[in-house]
């Protein structure tokens, strides 16, 4: 069966510091890959998406950026936190055609302060 | 992707089923409605997704009108662990994108 790790659970960060957060995906190749975030009280904003190895789209210009440097890693990247950085980081993979269920990883919880 | 409207929330008693509805009035063919849900401080859970007909799963059923334009997820016995907030979500299947709105906050009680 397939599973979706991200690591680490929790994170707290200042102003100005650089971030690296991590996904994988086991049982599964070729995944589409996202990266969401939910800030506090919010609904979930998709910030990008993988379709493969180095491909990536940007769906909201921010201070982040992500990258795919093996099929089933995924990595979520920042040089200089903000403030407004902080929230609930998901992880999700899904097939790559058809229906295109999405299935969440445990996300990471960031607070920049 | 065609937006949708839930209850902001909603109680059930434990051991009883719960229903709850959702409005997609404006979906379209080629649409699917998919249910998840969020418990506190975990990532969204798939719970079920339809197209035209009923569906039904280990976790629950999804109960589709035949215009399309609204529908149910119905939790058969709902349990203290299925406190959550549950969304519905409309998408084709061309596109990955999901649209989190506020959802429903259900809360099972004793």
């Amino acid at each position: 069966s397939q599973t979706i790790h991200q690591w680490p659970a929790t994170l707290v960060q200042p102003v100005g510091s650089p971030l690296s957060l991590e996904c994988t995906v086991e049982g599964t190749s070729n995944p589409n890959l996202y990266w969401y975030r939910q800030a506090a009280g919010r609904g979930l904003q998709l910030l990008f998406y993988s379709v493969g190895i180095g491909q990536i789209s940007s769906e909201v210009p921010q201070n982040l950026s992500a990258s795919r440097p093996q099929d089933r890693q995924f990595i979520l990247s920042s040089k200089k936190l903000l403030l407004s950085d902080s929230g609930f980081y998901l992880c999700a993979w899904s097939g790559v055609a058809g229906e295109e269920t999405q299935y969440f990883g445990p996300g990471t919880r960031l607070l920049v302060l | 992707d065609a937006k949708t409207t839930q209850p902001t929330s909603m109680d059930c008693a434990e051991g009883r089923a719960a229903n709850l509805p959702c409005n997609h009035s404006t979906i379209s063919g080629n649409e699917y409605v998919y249910w998840y849900r969020q418990i506190h401080s975990q990532g969204p859970q798939y719970i079920i997704h339809g197209l035209k007909n009923n569906e039904t799963n280990e976790m629950a059923s999804l109960i589709i009108t035949e215009d399309r334009k609204s529908s149910t997820l119905i939790l058969p016995h709902a349990t203290l662990r299925d406190t959550a907030v549950y969304y519905c979500i409309v998408r084709g299947d061309s596109w990955g994108k999901l649209q989190f709105g506020a959802g429903t906050q259900v809360v099972v009680t004793p």
